[in-house]
């Protein structure tokens, strides 16, 4: 069955470092691959979308890399700031007809001071 | 233009009692989305409205029902509440037009509700 897998573990980093999160995925070729933030309480926001002939997007801090043979995304956020911690969650979008989107259950970060 | 808005924001019912939630987008687009967000399971689909007059079942359906009342509006009603909908729920509405950002999806604030 398709599947999505995100760290399930939170994650701590301390400001300034680059903060990777991970998005596996299995038994699914996916058009889109898309990354959003929750922050507790409220409704998540998207982020970035990468397409699956691009390796790599970028917007101001965030950076995503999209590879289709590991079948993996990495969410990089550099120069982390503590406004940064919230929870990040990856959901994948098929190909041609098959628009479902799929979603990862989150990655918690925590951006200490 | 405040986007996806939702009622109410948190509500309490007893098993058996019905209630229905609202959703409303500003944003003049034509889908419309109910999710459900459970730890452990994620954000599932449980019903969407493509355009207006339209509704059709997502992942998890069953003790669900919803109307698309107008383009702005669309709600989810439930019937006979179950501690196991317990949840957050989520309307959503996606990104119009036909190119890669067709699926991203602007959430409204969420309705938590407790079934006891």
């Amino acid at each position: 069955s398709q599947k999505i897998e995100q760290n399930s573990e939170a994650l701590n980093i301390q400001e300034g470092k680059t903060a990777t999160l991970t998005c596996n995925y299995t038994n699914y070729s996916p058009a889109y691959l898309q990354w959003y933030r929750q922050d507790p309480g409220r409704g998540p926001v998207f982020l970035l979308l990468i397409r699956e002939n691009e390796k790599e997007k970028r917007k101001e801090r965030l950076k995503v890399t999209f590879d289709t043979t590991l079948k993996q995304s990495l969410f990089h956020i550099t120069a982390s700031q503590p406004a940064d911690s919230a929870t990040y969650l990856c959901a994948l979008v098929g190909a041609g007809n098959n628009r479902k989107l799929i979603w990862g259950l989150g990655t918690s970060l925590a951006v200490n001071p | 233009n405040a986007g996806v808005t939702q009622t109410p924001k948190f509500q309490v019912l007893k098993t058996g009692q019905s209630m229905t939630l609202q959703c409303a987008q500003d944003m003049n687009h034509n889908s419309m989305y109910w999710y459900r967000q459970d730890p452990g399971m994620g954000l599932r689909l449980i019903y969407y409205s493509a355009s207006e007059g339209t509704t059709d079942k997502g992942e998890v359906p069953n003790g669900y029902n919803v109307s698309r009342l107008n383009k702005r509006e669309f709600s989810l009603r439930l019937e006979s509440a179950a501690p196991s909908q317990t949840s957050v729920y989520f309307c959503a509405s996606p990104h119009p037009g036909t190119g890669p950002f067709r699926e991203t999806q602007y959430f409204g604030p969420g309705t938590r509700l407790l079934v006891l």
